[in-house]
Protein backbone atom coordinates (compact mmCIF):
# COMPACT_ATOMS: atom_id res chain seq x y z
CA UNK A 1 0.00 0.00 0.00
CA UNK A 2 1.15 3.64 -0.95
CA UNK A 3 1.84 4.92 3.03
CA UNK A 4 0.44 9.09 2.81
CA UNK A 5 2.52 11.43 5.49
CA UNK A 6 1.08 14.64 6.27
CA UNK A 7 3.24 17.56 8.24
CA UNK A 8 2.79 19.30 10.29
CA UNK A 9 -0.32 16.99 12.18
CA UNK A 10 -1.39 20.13 13.83
CA UNK A 11 -1.45 23.77 13.12
CA UNK A 12 -1.79 26.87 14.99
CA UNK A 13 -2.51 30.07 12.88
CA UNK A 14 -4.83 33.38 12.73
CA UNK A 15 -7.23 35.01 10.83
CA UNK A 16 -5.28 36.29 7.35
CA UNK A 17 -2.62 34.32 7.60
CA UNK A 18 -0.88 32.32 5.17
CA UNK A 19 -0.77 28.74 5.41
CA UNK A 20 0.92 25.42 4.04
CA UNK A 21 0.01 21.73 4.58
CA UNK A 22 2.56 18.84 3.31
CA UNK A 23 1.80 15.50 1.65
CA UNK A 24 4.25 13.12 0.86
CA UNK A 25 3.66 9.51 -0.83
CA UNK A 26 6.00 6.82 -0.16
CA UNK A 27 6.31 6.31 -3.44
CA UNK A 28 5.46 7.80 -6.80
CA UNK A 29 1.85 8.95 -7.71
CA UNK A 30 2.44 11.18 -10.30
CA UNK A 31 -0.48 14.14 -9.62
CA UNK A 32 -3.26 11.43 -8.16
CA UNK A 33 -3.26 13.36 -4.97
CA UNK A 34 -6.62 14.63 -3.60
CA UNK A 35 -6.98 17.11 -0.57
CA UNK A 36 -10.54 16.94 1.98
CA UNK A 37 -11.23 19.14 4.48
CA UNK A 38 -13.30 17.79 7.67
CA UNK A 39 -14.43 19.31 10.36
CA UNK A 40 -15.92 17.71 13.81
CA UNK A 41 -19.14 15.79 13.37
CA UNK A 42 -19.17 15.99 9.73
CA UNK A 43 -18.07 14.17 6.55
CA UNK A 44 -14.83 15.28 4.71
CA UNK A 45 -15.48 17.94 1.27
CA UNK A 46 -13.11 17.93 -1.48
CA UNK A 47 -11.30 20.92 -2.14
CA UNK A 48 -8.66 20.16 -4.46
CA UNK A 49 -8.66 17.28 -6.84
CA UNK A 50 -5.43 15.91 -9.31
CA UNK A 51 -3.14 17.76 -7.09
CA UNK A 52 -4.01 21.16 -8.14
CA UNK A 53 -7.89 21.43 -9.42
CA UNK A 54 -10.06 23.38 -7.42
CA UNK A 55 -13.34 21.89 -7.65
CA UNK A 56 -16.28 23.80 -8.42
CA UNK A 57 -17.33 25.98 -5.11
CA UNK A 58 -14.24 25.66 -3.64
CA UNK A 59 -12.85 29.46 -2.51
CA UNK A 60 -10.15 30.47 -4.35
CA UNK A 61 -8.32 31.19 -1.74
CA UNK A 62 -7.37 27.45 -1.39
CA UNK A 63 -4.79 25.77 -3.76
CA UNK A 64 -2.67 22.61 -4.88
CA UNK A 65 0.73 21.89 -6.25
CA UNK A 66 2.83 19.25 -6.31
CA UNK A 67 3.78 15.95 -8.24
CA UNK A 68 5.64 12.77 -7.92
CA UNK A 69 5.63 12.33 -3.88
CA UNK A 70 5.69 16.17 -2.20
CA UNK A 71 2.46 18.35 -2.35
CA UNK A 72 0.89 21.20 -0.74
CA UNK A 73 -1.89 22.28 0.20
CA UNK A 74 -1.73 26.48 0.88
CA UNK A 75 -4.45 28.40 1.76
CA UNK A 76 -3.34 32.12 0.94
CA UNK A 77 -5.01 34.21 3.71
CA UNK A 78 -7.15 32.11 6.76
CA UNK A 79 -10.79 32.62 7.39
CA UNK A 80 -12.36 31.74 10.48
CA UNK A 81 -14.29 29.23 8.47
CA UNK A 82 -11.12 27.43 7.62
CA UNK A 83 -10.33 26.14 11.21
CA UNK A 84 -10.99 22.47 10.13
CA UNK A 85 -8.71 18.77 9.79
CA UNK A 86 -7.24 18.82 6.40
CA UNK A 87 -6.12 15.54 5.02
CA UNK A 88 -5.00 14.46 1.62
CA UNK A 89 -5.76 11.32 -0.43
CA UNK A 90 -3.59 8.95 -2.87
CA UNK A 91 -5.65 7.93 -5.83
CA UNK A 92 -2.72 6.62 -8.27
CA UNK A 93 -3.90 2.87 -7.06
CA UNK A 94 -5.85 0.45 -5.13
CA UNK A 95 -6.41 0.58 -2.15
CA UNK A 96 -6.76 4.20 -1.90
CA UNK A 97 -5.01 5.64 1.49
CA UNK A 98 -5.56 8.78 3.29
CA UNK A 99 -2.83 11.23 4.98
CA UNK A 100 -3.45 11.45 9.02
CA UNK A 101 -4.77 14.40 9.05
CA UNK A 102 -3.20 18.41 10.05
CA UNK A 103 -5.73 19.98 12.29
CA UNK A 104 -5.61 23.75 11.88
CA UNK A 105 -6.11 25.87 15.12
CA UNK A 106 -7.53 29.68 15.57
CA UNK A 107 -3.82 30.95 17.73
CA UNK B 1 -27.90 18.33 -5.55
CA UNK B 2 -26.61 15.02 -4.88
CA UNK B 3 -27.11 13.49 -1.39
CA UNK B 4 -26.54 10.54 0.23
CA UNK B 5 -28.10 9.00 3.31
CA UNK B 6 -25.87 5.80 5.82
CA UNK B 7 -28.42 3.73 7.43
CA UNK B 8 -27.71 0.92 9.25
CA UNK B 9 -28.25 -0.33 12.93
CA UNK B 10 -25.63 1.83 15.10
CA UNK B 11 -24.50 -1.12 17.23
CA UNK B 12 -23.25 -5.06 16.45
CA UNK B 13 -21.99 -7.54 18.49
CA UNK B 14 -18.78 -9.07 17.88
CA UNK B 15 -18.19 -11.79 15.16
CA UNK B 16 -21.52 -10.52 13.65
CA UNK B 17 -22.02 -9.01 10.47
CA UNK B 18 -22.43 -5.07 10.07
CA UNK B 19 -25.02 -3.93 7.45
CA UNK B 20 -25.06 -0.69 5.93
CA UNK B 21 -27.15 0.96 3.03
CA UNK B 22 -26.74 4.16 1.27
CA UNK B 23 -29.54 5.79 -0.30
CA UNK B 24 -28.98 8.27 -3.14
CA UNK B 25 -30.84 11.15 -4.17
CA UNK B 26 -30.94 14.01 -6.78
CA UNK B 27 -29.18 11.85 -9.56
CA UNK B 28 -29.18 8.26 -10.46
CA UNK B 29 -26.79 5.64 -8.78
CA UNK B 30 -26.39 4.00 -12.79
CA UNK B 31 -24.59 7.57 -13.99
CA UNK B 32 -22.10 5.66 -16.17
CA UNK B 33 -19.45 8.15 -14.88
CA UNK B 34 -18.79 7.28 -11.39
CA UNK B 35 -18.61 4.25 -8.49
CA UNK B 36 -19.67 4.73 -5.27
CA UNK B 37 -17.98 4.00 -2.09
CA UNK B 38 -17.31 3.28 1.78
CA UNK B 39 -14.79 4.95 3.50
CA UNK B 40 -14.52 4.18 7.44
CA UNK B 41 -13.08 6.74 10.09
CA UNK B 42 -12.23 4.91 13.70
CA UNK B 43 -12.81 7.51 16.68
CA UNK B 44 -10.64 9.85 16.43
CA UNK B 45 -8.08 8.22 13.78
CA UNK B 46 -7.76 9.10 9.74
CA UNK B 47 -9.78 7.64 7.03
CA UNK B 48 -9.68 4.32 6.13
CA UNK B 49 -11.03 3.22 2.20
CA UNK B 50 -13.69 0.38 2.37
CA UNK B 51 -14.29 -0.77 -1.23
CA UNK B 52 -16.75 0.54 -3.80
CA UNK B 53 -19.00 -0.28 -6.75
CA UNK B 54 -20.24 0.27 -9.85
CA UNK B 55 -23.85 0.58 -10.98
CA UNK B 56 -23.53 -2.96 -12.85
CA UNK B 57 -22.05 -4.88 -9.89
CA UNK B 58 -18.24 -4.52 -10.25
CA UNK B 59 -16.94 -3.93 -7.16
CA UNK B 60 -13.31 -3.72 -5.72
CA UNK B 61 -11.89 -3.35 -1.92
CA UNK B 62 -9.26 -2.99 0.33
CA UNK B 63 -7.32 -6.36 1.02
CA UNK B 64 -6.93 -5.08 4.66
CA UNK B 65 -10.41 -6.12 5.09
CA UNK B 66 -9.41 -9.43 3.70
CA UNK B 67 -12.81 -11.45 2.18
CA UNK B 68 -15.03 -9.57 5.25
CA UNK B 69 -16.47 -6.90 2.63
CA UNK B 70 -19.45 -7.58 0.35
CA UNK B 71 -21.06 -4.43 -1.64
CA UNK B 72 -23.85 -4.77 -3.49
CA UNK B 73 -25.81 -2.23 -5.44
CA UNK B 74 -30.09 -2.12 -5.65
CA UNK B 75 -30.32 0.47 -8.67
CA UNK B 76 -33.82 0.08 -8.91
CA UNK B 77 -33.95 1.92 -5.22
CA UNK B 78 -30.87 4.21 -6.03
CA UNK B 79 -29.12 2.08 -2.95
CA UNK B 80 -25.76 0.55 -2.41
CA UNK B 81 -25.00 -1.64 0.52
CA UNK B 82 -22.19 -3.06 2.72
CA UNK B 83 -21.51 -5.67 4.67
CA UNK B 84 -18.84 -6.49 6.97
CA UNK B 85 -18.34 -9.83 8.44
CA UNK B 86 -16.61 -11.15 11.55
CA UNK B 87 -16.74 -7.97 12.87
CA UNK B 88 -14.53 -7.19 15.83
CA UNK B 89 -13.89 -4.09 18.03
CA UNK B 90 -11.27 -2.63 15.60
CA UNK B 91 -14.25 -2.13 13.21
CA UNK B 92 -16.02 0.55 15.45
CA UNK B 93 -15.99 3.36 13.22
CA UNK B 94 -17.81 6.03 11.47
CA UNK B 95 -18.67 4.81 8.32
CA UNK B 96 -19.29 7.01 5.03
CA UNK B 97 -20.91 6.22 1.59
CA UNK B 98 -19.20 8.57 -1.12
CA UNK B 99 -19.55 9.06 -4.58
CA UNK B 100 -16.69 8.36 -6.42
CA UNK B 101 -15.04 9.67 -9.65
CA UNK B 102 -14.58 7.06 -12.23
CA UNK B 103 -12.72 7.44 -15.21
CA UNK B 104 -8.96 7.56 -13.20
CA UNK B 105 -8.77 9.96 -10.93
CA UNK B 106 -10.72 8.36 -7.67
CA UNK B 107 -11.80 11.49 -6.10
CA UNK B 108 -14.74 11.21 -3.04
CA UNK B 109 -16.98 13.47 -3.08
CA UNK B 110 -19.82 14.18 -2.24
CA UNK B 111 -20.25 12.00 1.21
CA UNK B 112 -23.25 10.82 3.43
CA UNK B 113 -22.99 12.46 6.81
CA UNK B 114 -21.86 9.30 7.68
CA UNK B 115 -22.71 6.54 10.51
CA UNK B 116 -21.30 5.53 13.71
CA UNK B 117 -21.20 1.88 14.24
CA UNK B 118 -20.16 0.32 17.41
CA UNK B 119 -18.66 -3.57 17.71
CA UNK B 120 -19.61 -4.32 21.44
CA UNK B 121 -21.26 -7.17 23.13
Amino acid sequence: DIQMTQSPSSLSASVGDRVTITCRASQSISTYLNWYQQKPGRAPKLLIYAASNLQSGVPSRFSGSGSGTDFTLTISSLQREDFATYCCQQSYSAPYTFGQGTKLEIK
Amino acid sequence: QLQLQESGPGLVKPSETLSLTCTVSGGSISSGSYYWGWIRQPPGKGLEWVGSIYYSGSTYSNPSLKSRVTISVDTSKNQFSLKLSSVTAADTAVYYCARQEYSSLNWFDPWGQGTLVTVSS
